[in-house]
């Protein structure tokens, strides 16, 4: 199965100020989702966006999928000090198993 | 509440001494897997089970083993564990593509 790999590895930036991150993936997918992860915590699901869309709104997050590309980016506008956690990626691999990259650990500075 | 619970949540244990993770989840989802989670590795899937009875291997399996008798729990079993096993361990189920987590176990081996 393949695994999504993320970037940047690391962000820190002030509240108020949108985060973005990055996946990038290999092979074509049916589906791409994004989790969020609290120091030492279990996986949230945030968001599915399918190979047939571009674009998908939740909140204050926005995804997007190129799949020309093969990369998906995570926007997190206005953030709190909340937001802080590592988010992932998420791909659907064979055996409709799950595959997970390295994650972004955002920082957000009160 | 729809939750997914793992016992223990921290576990200091001795080389060889064997040991099972619980895992019970109160969704009625048929798909259910265990990952491990360590740093700058990401998660990995260690096994799966697509239903009753049905377990296979996932991209990390050597030193584990699984049973899936009911629906409802999927144990997670280190018949001699090593130092090497030390790590975060995570316990997911889901039906559709959404996955839910349980809140880690995190596991000593000295």
């Amino acid at each position: 199965s393949q695994q999504g790999e993320e970037d940047p590895q690391a962000l820190s930036i002030q509240e108020g100020e949108n985060a973005t991150m990055n996946c990038s993936y290999k092979t074509s997918i049916n589906n791409l989702q994004w989790y969020r992860q609290n120091s030492g915590r279990g996986l949230v699901h945030l968001i599915l966006i399918r190979s047939n869309e571009r674009e998908k709104h939740s909140g204050r997050l926005r995804v997007t999928l190129d799949t020309s590309k093969k990369s998906s980016s995570l926007l997190i506008t206005a953030s709190r000090a909340a937001d802080t956690a590592s988010y992932f990626c998420a791909l659907p691999g064979s055996a409709r198993q799950l595959t997970f990259g390295s994650g972004t650990q955002l920082t957000v500075l009160p | 509440e729809a939750q997914v619970t793992q016992n223990p949540r921290y576990l200091i244990t001795v080389t060889g001494k064997k040991l099972t993770v619980t895992c019970s989840q109160n969704m009625n989802h048929e798909y259910m897997s265990w990952y491990r989670q360590d740093p700058g590795l990401g998660l990995r899937q260690i096994y799966y089970s697509m239903n009753v009875e049905v377990t296979d291997k996932g991209d990390v399996p050597e030193g584990y083993k699984v049973s899936r008798k009911e629906k409802r729990n999927f144990p997670l079993i280190l018949e001699s564990p090593s130092p090497n096993q030390t790590s975060l361990y995570f316990c997911a189920s889901r039906t559709g593509d959404e996955a839910f987590f349980g809140q880690g176990t995190r596991l000593t081996v000295v």
